[in-house]
């Protein structure tokens, strides 16, 4: 039931752009990215909701593929404060919980 | 930042003891939900709240319980400590529930726990 997301790992060197896919066996309402950086606590970037939408600010967006039941991060030019594990929580049946992928490593070099 | 305080932040305890981790919340956020993250598991529901007096199981509920009284606190308690209950808690707040625009979820600090 866990989403499985890839790549696990991924480095870059800075200006470099990276995409972070989160696959689900299930149907999904809607798919929540999140950055966490080492010792920090997970920090949310943004929330795609039913309906195919894609979003973004600055220069990370997402999108969102109903029929697919996955959702894709997008990070362009990264930066080096890009760096950090990102999580998608995923709701698959319109209640109370999100179910996260295991995370991918993104590792950001000059 | 959304306010959102946990303690205590670290905590070691000996397997067999009670232990009570607290979040405790500013922003009159109506859900509230404690989290364990482990390395490869990323974060695991243990327990949800969505209202005083209102909560619900999540996927790995057993040997934890909950309690809310008030819409600022919300309490995790490990009836007696397991060493397989060593991990980071984190606690996390939403206005709304995740379906919904406002369903974004707000993380405390996190208490990281040993148990012996």
């Amino acid at each position: 039931q866990q989403p499985v997301q890839s790549p696990q790992a991924v480095i870059l060197r800075e200006g470099e752009d990276a995409v972070i896919n989160c696959s689900s066996s299930k149907a999904l309402y809607s798919v929540h990215w999140y950055r966490q950086k080492h010792g920090e606590a997970p920090v949310f970037l943004m929330i795609l909701l039913k309906g195919g939408e894609q979003k973004g600010h600055d220069k990370i967006s997402a999108s969102f593929n109903e029929k697919k039941q996955q959702s894709s991060l997008y990070l362009t030019a990264s930066q080096l404060s890009y760096s950090g594990t990102y999580f998608c929580g995923t709701d698959m049946d319109s209640n109370y919980q999100l179910i996260w992928g295991a995370g991918t490593k993104l590792i950001i070099k000059p | 930042d959304a306010g959102i305080t946990q303690s205590p932040r670290h905590k070691v305890t000996e397997t067999g003891t009670p232990v009570t981790l607290r979040c405790h919340q500013t922003e009159n956020h109506r859900y509230m939900y404690w989290y364990r993250q482990d390395p490869g598991h990323g974060l695991r529901l243990i327990h949800y709240s969505y209202g005083v007096k209102d909560t619900d199981k999540g996927e790995v509920s057993d040997g934890y319980s909950v309690s809310r009284s008030k819409t600022e606190d919300f309490l995790l308690t490990l009836e007696s400590a397991t060493s397989s209950q060593t991990s980071v808690y984190f606690c996390a707040i939403s206005f709304l529930r995740p379906g919904l625009a406002g369903g974004e979820q707000f993380f405390g600090p996190g208490t990281r726990l040993t148990v012996l």
